[in-house]
């Protein structure tokens, strides 16, 4: 089955440091990757995907992300944070059967401090 | 408006009753799905269709059902609520191409479900 892990429940910059939110996955396959924001009382809103292609996505917002297949790795980078980037980050995988659902990490709580 | 509605936003109930969330798009997608959100456990799946006859059952649908009354329209049902489904719950649906060549996922703004 496929899954992805979020080892850090949370991460802390500093207003203009670079960030990193980490995804690790586990699939069998090309996976399909993707990354999403949840903003406090807000639903969940699409940053950029996976699917093929170059390992460096670029997505909304300024972010991008770094497809690894050695280290299995799907992070998310961000070159300068803002105290407006401070969520909830979900990386999630889709299933390779034909429900095609999202498989989801437990969330990293971004924390950007002025 | 919204391309994915829930209804209600919130919600408030006691133990032992029954509660339906809703859920409508405008998107024209086949699937749609039903999931639960609860702190440090991400978005873990309830349900799911391909179509008004295609009702499937996800990881934790206990305690759950679910109703695709028309391609737009994909209500879940809580049978008699109790405390440990207080939660957020996220309607979503998604597209194929047949190409592969494109997924999306559109969610809605979700349910707030408190059960007393």
């Amino acid at each position: 089955a496929q899954s992805v892990a979020q080892p850090e429940d949370q991460v802390n910059v500093a207003e203009g440091n670079p960030l990193t939110v980490k995804c690790t996955y586990s699939v069998s396959g090309n996976p399909y990757l993707f990354w999403y924001v949840q903003y406090p009382n807000r639903g969940l809103q699409f940053l950029l995907k996976y699917i093929t292609g170059d390992n460096l996505v670029k997505g909304s917002y300024g972010f991008e992300a770094e497809f690894n297949k050695s280290q299995t790795s799907f992070h998310l980078k961000k070159p300068s944070a803002l105290v407006s980037d401070s969520a909830l980050y979900f990386c999630a995988v889709r299933e390779m059967d034909s429900s095609y659902k999202l498989i989801f990490g437990s969330g990293t709580r971004l924390l950007v401090r002025p | 408006d919204a391309d994915v509605t829930q209804t209600p936003r919130n919600r408030i109930t006691k133990t032992g009753k029954r509660i339906m969330l809703e859920c409508s798009q405008t998107k024209g997608h086949d699937r749609m799905y039903w999931y639960r959100q609860d702190p440090g456990l991400g978005l873990r799946l309830i349900y799911y269709s391909f179509d008004v006859k295609d009702i499937n059952k996800g990881e934790i649908s206990d305690g759950y059902s679910v109703s695709r009354q028309a391609q737009a329209k994909f209500s879940l049902s809580l049978e008699s609520a109790i405390p440990n489904q207080t939660a957020l719950y996220f309607c979503a649906t998604s597209d194929y191409t047949g190409t592969g060549a494109y997924y999306g996922y559109t969610f809605g703004s979700g349910t707030r479900l408190t059960v007393v």
